[in-house]
C-alpha cells in the first residue's frame, strides 16, 4: 500500500465551482500534513499546512481526520488560475523528508 | 521566503555520460538536503537525505554508486547521475532545510538520449 494515496482525477470544473480533493495516508505516526500545488514541469509549492482543527486560507479549506487517516482540501469559487496538480504530502519518519501523493489534477474551465 | 536555487533547470545528455545537478540555499544554511525524483504521472519520491559533512542516506532501491550526492557545505549539495541511461530521464528536485522548514529548488528535467 502506498504511503499517501489520492484520486488522480482529472477534475474538470467550471469557474466558480467548489471542488474537494481527498487523500489518505498509511503511517499513523505521521505528524505533519500539507497540500502542495504543482504546475506542469515546475517545482511543488506549498499551498497550506493541514492542522487537526482544520484551517482556512481564503478560498481554500483543509481538514485532517487522524482517526481515519484522511486529509481533504476544499476549493471554493474556483478560478482559472487554480488549474494545477494538487499534491497531498505527509512527513516521513526522516525529519523533514516528505511523502508525496501522486497528485490530483484540476482543470478549471471558463 | 527562503530561496533554493537548483541548476540546471533542464539538461539533455547522451547515454553513458554523467550529469551533475546543483542545489544551493541562497539565504540560509541548509543543514539537511533532500533529493527527490518524479517520473511522468508519478509522485515525487525521496531518493536520499544528506546532512552537511556526512554521507547521504539513500532510500531503498536507489543505487548510491549511481546517484552520487555531495553535501560539502551548508549552502551547496550536488547530485551526480553517473553513466546515465534513458530510464534515468526524470524530474529531479532538491529540498533544503535549515531546521524549521524545507524549501524546494526549481527542479531539473533530465533527458537521456
Amino acid at each position: 500500500r502506498k504511503e499517501v494515496e489520492q484520486d488522480p482525477g482529472p477534475f474538470n470544473v467550471p469557474e466558480g465551482a467548489t471542488v474537494a480533493f481527498n487523500c489518505t495516508y498509511s503511517n499513523s505516526a505521521s505528524q505533519s500534513f500539507f497540500w502542495y500545488r504543482q504546475d506542469c514541469r515546475k517545482e511543488p509549492k506549498l499551498l497550506m499546512s493541514v492542522y487537526s482543527s482544520g484551517n482556512e486560507d481564503g478560498r481554500f479549506t483543509a481538514q485532517l481526520n487522524r482517526a481515519s487517516q484522511y486529509i481533504s482540501l476544499l476549493i471554493r469559487d474556483s478560478k482559472l488560475s487554480d488549474s494545477a496538480t494538487y499534491l497531498c504530502v505527509v512527513n516521513s519518519n526522516s525529519g523533514y523528508a516528505l511523502n508525496f501523493g501522486k497528485g490530483t489534477s484540476l482543470l478549471v474551465t471558463p | 521566503g527562503a530561496v533554493v536555487s537548483q541548476h540546471p533547470s533542464w539538461v539533455i545528455c547522451k547515454s553513458g555520460t554523467s550529469v551533475k545537478i546543483e542545489c544551493r540555499s541562497l539565504d540560509f544554511q541548509a543543514t539537511t538536503m533532500f533529493w527527490y525524483r518524479q517520473f511522468p504521472k508519478q509522485s515525487l519520491m525521496l531518493m536520499a537525505t544528506s546532512n552537511e559533512g556526512s554521507k547521504a542516506t539513500y532510500e531503498q532501491g536507489v543505487e548510491k554508486d549511481k546517484f552520487l550526492i555531495n553535501h560539502a557545505s551548508l549552502t551547496l549539495s550536488t547530485l551526480t547521475v553517473t553513466s546515465a541511461h534513458p530510464e534515468d530521464s526524470s524530474f529531479y528536485i532538491c529540498s533544503a532545510s535549515g531546521g524549521q522548514d524545507a524549501f524546494f529548488g526549481q527542479g531539473t528535467r533530465l533527458t537521456v538520449v
